[in-house]
């Protein structure tokens, strides 16, 4: 059973490009977040996607927009790169309760390593 | 903004000793998860407690969670030099839809 896969694992951008990460979730999940996390802090929720809308926002700008497909896979795109977005790029997937909402286990994939210069 | 805050924010010991990590949270939960992290690695679930557990155990991890008081804490047994790592928590509030709020994380080293 494959777990969370992302890709790339590293990649290398200049200010003003625009990138976009992938990731297919663990296998039985539909709910897939993504986090930032800059060096030596813990992750920052950046937005989740169920039933390919997006469904929660954390504090990022407009810069930074996703998308689910129907299979449940999930692309995050962030243009216009500020240095400052350098960062490991984390996908989240989770099974999403019908009547909790939450409260299952969430596993991440090994991240995206996004350098801007 | 980091709902957690983990305490110590480094701690070294010597293998086959105990280590103990706590957090803080600020909110309501279902749930809190703590994660293992290696440098620049992905984040491995190791434990999820529910707000309405006290405590849980998982091999050598061993996890208490004390709503009253908005804190958890995890303790590894018989550390290993293997169990070096960042270990953070992320608190899942109540009605935010499995969406985790992580603390800064504890940066263990354990020396062989």
């Amino acid at each position: 059973d494959a777990g969370v896969t992302q890709s790339p694992t590293h990649l290398i951008k200049t200010r003003g490009q625009q990138v976009t990460l992938r990731c297919s979730p663990k296998s039985g999940h539909d709910t897939v977040s993504w986090y930032q996390q800059a060096l030596g802090q813990g992750p920052q929720f950046i937005f989740q996607y169920y039933e390919e809308e997006e469904r929660q926002r954390g504090n990022f700008p407009d810069r930074f927009s996703g998308h689910q497909f129907p299979n449940y896979s999930s692309e995050l795109n962030v243009n216009a790169l500020l240095l400052g977005d350098s960062a490991l790029y984390l996908c989240a997937s989770s099974y999403r309760d019908r009547v909790l909402y939450s409260g299952n286990t969430i596993y991440f994939g090994e991240g995206s390593w996004l350098t801007v210069v | 903004s980091q709902q957690g805050e983990e305490d110590p924010q480094a701690l070294s010991i010597q293998e086959g000793e105990n280590a103990t990590m706590n957090c803080s949270y600020k909110t309501s939960i279902n749930n809190l998860q703590w994660y293992r992290q290696n440098s620049g690695r992905g984040l491995v679930h190791l434990i999820l407690i529910r707000s309405n557990e006290r405590e849980k155990h998982s091999g050598r991890l061993r996890v208490t969670l004390d709503t009253s008081k908005k804190s958890s804490s995890l303790l590894i047994t018989a550390s290993r030099a293997a169990d070096t790592a960042s270990y953070f928590c992320a608190t899942d509030a109540r009605n935010a839809g499995n969406m985790l709020t992580f603390g800064g994380g504890t940066r263990l080293m354990v020396k062989p």
